[in-house]
């Protein structure tokens, strides 16, 4: 059956580290790969698409990279900072589909 | 420009109650979602609209019903309130396939 793994643990890092957070599939075969950020009590906030075609994708401190044979994408924030602590998702959605499926997300909590 | 809004954000019903749940976008988007949030089950799709006038089935919809009553609107209603669906409720808006989704804040439901 089709699985998204993102650690369940939280991760805990200081301020100024970069936080990798990983997602794994098995049985996807997506064509897009997303990215959301989650705080508490609130909607998901879209931070970031990469295609399958893409390596790697960068918007301000975030990066992102899929790699279809590893059947992984990573997602990294550089020179973090408290105000990144949240939870990370990650949504996966084949090509012609309208439904992205998620994964459990990840918390980061970033110390100062 | 509101993006995705939803109402109530808050509900208590008692078992066997019935209630819909009101979600609007102002983005002019195609598809809208209906999604579910438990703790330690991420979010779970409950129903979608690709278009205005298509409404499908997702992962978890027995106990629901869904109306596009235009392209702005999509709700939500359980007819027979369990306490099973006691959980957070989300509203999704996206123009294409293969782009990020706008979400509401979510109604908070406890049914008792």
């Amino acid at each position: 059956s089709q699985k998204i793994e993102q650690n369940s643990e939280a991760l805990n890092i200081q301020e100024g580290k970069t936080a990798t957070l990983t997602c794994n599939y098995t049985n996807y075969s997506p064509a897009y790969l997303q990215w959301y950020r989650q705080d508490p009590g609130r909607g998901p906030v879209f931070l970031l698409l990469i295609r399958e075609n893409e390596k790697e994708k960068r918007k301000e401190r975030l990066k992102v990279t899929f790699d279809t044979t590893l059947k992984q994408s990573l997602f990294h924030i550089t020179a973090s900072q408290p105000a990144d602590s949240a939870t990370y998702l990650c949504a996966l959605e084949t090509g012609g589909s309208y439904i992205p499926t998620f994964g459990r997300g990840t918390s980061l909590i970033v110390h100062p | 420009n509101a993006g995705v809004t939803q109402t109530p954000k808050f509900q208590v019903l008692k078992t066997g109650q019935s209630m819909t749940l009101q979600c609007a976008q102002d983005m002019n988007h195609n598809s809208m979602y209906w999604y579910r949030q438990d703790p330690g089950m991420g979010l779970r799709l409950i129903y979608y609209s690709a278009s205005e006038g298509t409404t499908d089935k997702g992962e978890v919809p027995n106990g629901y019903n869904v109306s596009r009553l235009n392209k702005r609107e999509f709700s939500l209603r359980l007819e027979s309130a369990a306490p099973s669906q006691t959980s957070v409720y989300f509203c999704a808006s996206r123009g294409l396939a293969g782009v990020g989704q706008y979400f509401g804040p979510g109604t908070r439901l406890t049914v008792t």
